[in-house]
Order: C-alpha cells, then sequence, then structure tokens
C-alpha cells in the first residue's frame, strides 16, 4: 500500500535559523513526489516536483531533494511569512489521478 | 497556469440539511476533478474521482448517496453533502487541472461546519 509519512508533525524555528524537513515514502513505482504549501483554511499551493533520486529542485529560501526512500525540503535562513503546513505527496496509480498525501509538518518561524 | 475557483468558503448549515459545494475550472477543461476532505491535524484524504458525463468514482468507506458529486460539464463539478451531521464538518477541496510536472491545482477549499 502506498503511503507517505512526514516528520517532525511541528517545527519552531527562528528567524534566520535553517532547517529541514522529511518526507518518507513507500510505493510501488514512483512517477512523482510533490511539495505543497498550506496556509490555515486555504488549498494547497504546489512548490515542487521531483521525479527520480538524486534531482533537487529550488525556489527562493526552499530546496527540496530526493532519494530512494525519501525527500527532504530544506529551508534556509527562514522568514515569518515562510510560516505554513508543508505538505508531500505521490501520485496514486497512473500519472495523473489522485494524490496521497502525508499529514503535513507546520513550520513556525518568528522573528 | 490552472486556475480552480471553489466555493463556498465557509458554510454554516444545520443538521440534516444538504450543503452544495462548487468547484470550477477557470482557464481550462476538466474532464476529471478530485475531491478530497481534511480534517484537523490529517492529510488530505481522497474522497471521490469526478468524471465529465459520467459517474463518480467513489474511494472506499465514502458513502456515494450522501457526498453526491455532479460533473455535468468540463468546467464545472459539484459535491452535495446530504443530509449533513456534525462528523460531517470538515474541510472540502477540489483539484484539477495541471499537471505533474506544473503540480496539479487545488481550490482553496470549503469549510463545512454543521451545527
Amino acid at each position: 500500500e502506498d503511503q507517505v509519512t512526514q516528520s517532525p508533525e511541528a517545527l519552531r524555528l527562528q528567524e534566520g535559523e535553517s532547517s529541514s524537513l522529511n518526507c518518507s515514502y513507500t510505493v510501488s513505482g514512483l512517477r512523482g513526489l510533490f511539495w505543497y504549501r498550506q496556509d490555515p483554511g486555504k488549498g494547497p499551493e504546489f512548490l515542487f516536483t521531483l521525479y527520480s533520486a538524486g534531482e533537487e529542485k529550488e525556489k527562493e529560501r526552499l530546496k527540496a531533494t530526493l532519494t530512494k526512500k525519501e525527500s527532504f525540503l530544506h529551508i534556509t535562513a527562514p522568514k515569518p511569512e515562510d510560516s505554513a503546513t508543508y505538505l508531500c505527496a505521490v501520485e496514486r496509480g497512473q500519472a495523473g489521478t489522485a494524490l496521497i498525501f502525508g499529514k503535513g509538518t507546520t513550520l513556525s518561524v518568528s522573528s | 497556469g490552472a486556475v480552480v475557483s471553489q466555493h463556498p468558503s465557509r458554510v454554516i448549515c444545520k443538521s440534516g440539511t444538504s450543503v452544495k459545494i462548487e468547484c470550477r475550472s477557470l482557464d481550462f477543461q476538466a474532464t476529471t476533478m478530485f475531491w478530497y476532505r481534511q480534517f484537523p491535524k490529517q492529510s488530505l484524504m481522497l474522497m471521490a474521482t469526478s468524471n465529465e458525463g459520467s459517474k463518480a468514482t467513489y474511494e472506499q468507506g465514502v458513502e456515494k448517496d450522501k457526498f453526491l458529486i455532479n460533473h455535468a460539464s468540463l468546467t464545472l463539478s459539484t459535491l452535495t453533502v446530504t443530509s449533513a451531521h456534525p462528523e460531517d464538518s470538515s474541510f472540502y477541496i477540489c483539484s484539477g487541472g495541471g499537471g505533474a510536472a506544473s503540480g496539479y491545482t487545488f481550490g482553496s477549499g470549503t469549510r463545512l461546519t454543521v451545527v
């Protein structure tokens, strides 16, 4: 059964304090691993798609990496506006079908 | 990129009544849309896959007679929660469009509270 597990559940950082979020996955043939940002009361906002081990993608202070068993979302010198819940997901079944999500990591960055 | 508009953003209804949630694709034609439900501190869970012009496919454990899905056009999918009960209170989100490379697009979500 495809499964996505994220850790930690919550993370509190000081502004400028870099850290990483973890997403471990179990799927029968990875087609794509996704990172989304979700603000309270909003739908998820797309950040990255990773396809193969060794792949890395960056966007501002965020960098996502992928291995055969897990993905990391590195946050460098975070700012308070980076506070949100970060969701990891994998495609289920054939490409273009639904996503399986982890429970997310809620990040709080204080100034 | 693909834009999905979802309404209403919040709704409060009395137990036993029905509520309709709309999900519109604004700049693309959506042959398929997905409906998710999210409880507090839980992951988004797929409820059903909505297919234009045909019956929706429901996930195991989701009551098809309670959560009615209609996808009569390429730009509109609706979810109707019938005879709502307090345990149906949740955050409902639709998704469609885009793709793996650009990311699947989500609506802004609907917070349903049944009192």
